[in-house]
This record gives structure tokens, sequence and C-alpha cells, in this order.
């Protein structure tokens, strides 16, 4: 079965701090595909990354990094230097090829960051 | 780049009403649609697969006969609760899929804003 982990429930930091949200993944399949979004308060999801499992090449944009490990099937996203505007519900997802496209979800993670 | 429409963005029904909810892929064909509902501070869950042209593959635990998907065109699935209760009340969010990913995205998938349903 496939499943995605997010056990962080809730996170608070302080503006400028660093946070990392972590997500780990199951699935006995070889290709699949992770991502990453964010939900503010509006409700509508923002994409943010997808990498495919045959690419454990880290990535930065801007403010944003991810670290996929496959060893440990654990796709973590960091903010550098957060942000009030980065408060939001994050969500890491999982997308089987050959399986439509559909996404399996973890439970998120609220992130709040204070002034 | 691509963009979804959901219509209504919020409703409010009384219970046994039916309610529809569109959904449309403005600049993109889309011949796979998904529906996801989400509960308060929940995450959300898979509902139904809705392919142009045939039937919606639902998910385990979802009546087919209450949530009817209806995919008549690649660019528009609607979602009809009917006989809705006050526990259907929830955010129901669709995504199209695009047939043709957009050069340099890599995006597969395209979320609409949500629809917040209330049943009283």
């Amino acid at each position: 079965a496939q499943k995605v982990t997010q056990a962080q429930t809730e996170i608070s930091v302080v503006e400028k701090e660093d946070v990392t949200l972590d997500c780990v993944y199951e699935t006995r399949d070889t290709t699949y595909y992770l991502f990453w979004y964010k939900q503010p308060p509006s409700g509508e999801l923002v994409f943010l990354i997808r990498r495919n499992s045959f690419d454990e090449q880290n990535e930065i944009s801007g403010r944003y990094s991810w670290n996929f490990q496959k060893s440990t099937s654990s796709f973590n996203f960091t903010i550098t230097a957060s942000q009030v505007v980065d408060s939001a519900v994050y969500f890491c997802a999982l997308s089987l090829t050959g399986n439509t496209g559909k996404l399996i979800f973890g439970q998120g993670t609220t992130l709040q960051v204070k002034p | 780049g691509a963009v979804v429409s959901q219509h209504p963005s919020w409703v409010i029904c009384k219970s046994g009403t039916s309610v529809k909810i569109e959904c449309r892929s403005l600049d993109f064909q889309a011949t796979t649609m998904f529906w996801y509902r989400q509960f308060p501070k929940q995450s959300l869950m898979l509902m139904a697969t809705s392919n142009e042209g045939s039937k919606a593959t639902y998910e385990q635990g979802v009546e087919k006969d209450k949530f009817l998907i209806n995919h008549a065109s690649l660019t528009l699935s609607t979602l009809t609760v009917t006989s809705a209760h006050p526990e259907d009340s929830s955010f129901y969010i669709c995504s199209a899929r695009n047939t043709h990913r957009l050069a340099g995205s890599k995006e597969t998938q395209y979320f609409g804003p949500g629809t917040r349903l209330l049943v009283l």
C-alpha cells in the first residue's frame, strides 16, 4: 500500500528562523513522483515542487530547498529565513506512474511563522 | 500557467437538497479530473477519478450514487452531492490533469480553488 506520513502536525517558528518539514513515504513501486503543496488560509493549493523517483538531486528554489533520500524514503522540505507569509498548511504527496496520476496526500503540517 | 476554476466557490444548502459543483479547465484539455474532499484540519482525500466520456472511478468507501460525477467534455467535470446531509459539509477540490503538459512545467495536474459546502 502507498502512504505518506508527515509526523509534524504543527510547527511554530519566529520569523527568520529556518524550518524543516518532514515527509516519509511508503510504496513498493520503483517509479513514482513526490510533491509538495502549500495551502494558505484561502484553501487553494499552491504547487511547490515535483520530484521523480530517479532523480535524487536536491533542489533549491529561492528560500526553499528539498532533500530527497530514497534510502530513508524521505522527501523533506526546508524553508530558510522564514517569513510570516510562509504561514500555511504544507502537504507532501505521492503519485504512482500508471495510476492515472492520482495523489496520495500526507496529513499536512501547519506552519506558523510569528513576527 | 494553466487555470482550473470551480463554481460555486461556496454554497449553503438545506439537508436533503442536491448540490452541483463544476470544475473547468480554462486553457487546456483534461481527459482526467480528480475530486478531493477535505474536512476541517484534515488532509485531502481522493473521492473519485473522472474520465472524459466514461464512468468515474470511485475510491473505496465513497458512495457513487450519492456523489454523481459527470465528465461530459474535455474541459468540464461536475460533482453532484445528492440528498446532502450535514456530514457532507466539507471543502471539495478538483484537479485537472493536462493531457499535454505545458513545456517547462513540472506540474502534472492543476487544482481548482475549491468549493466550501455547508449543509444545514
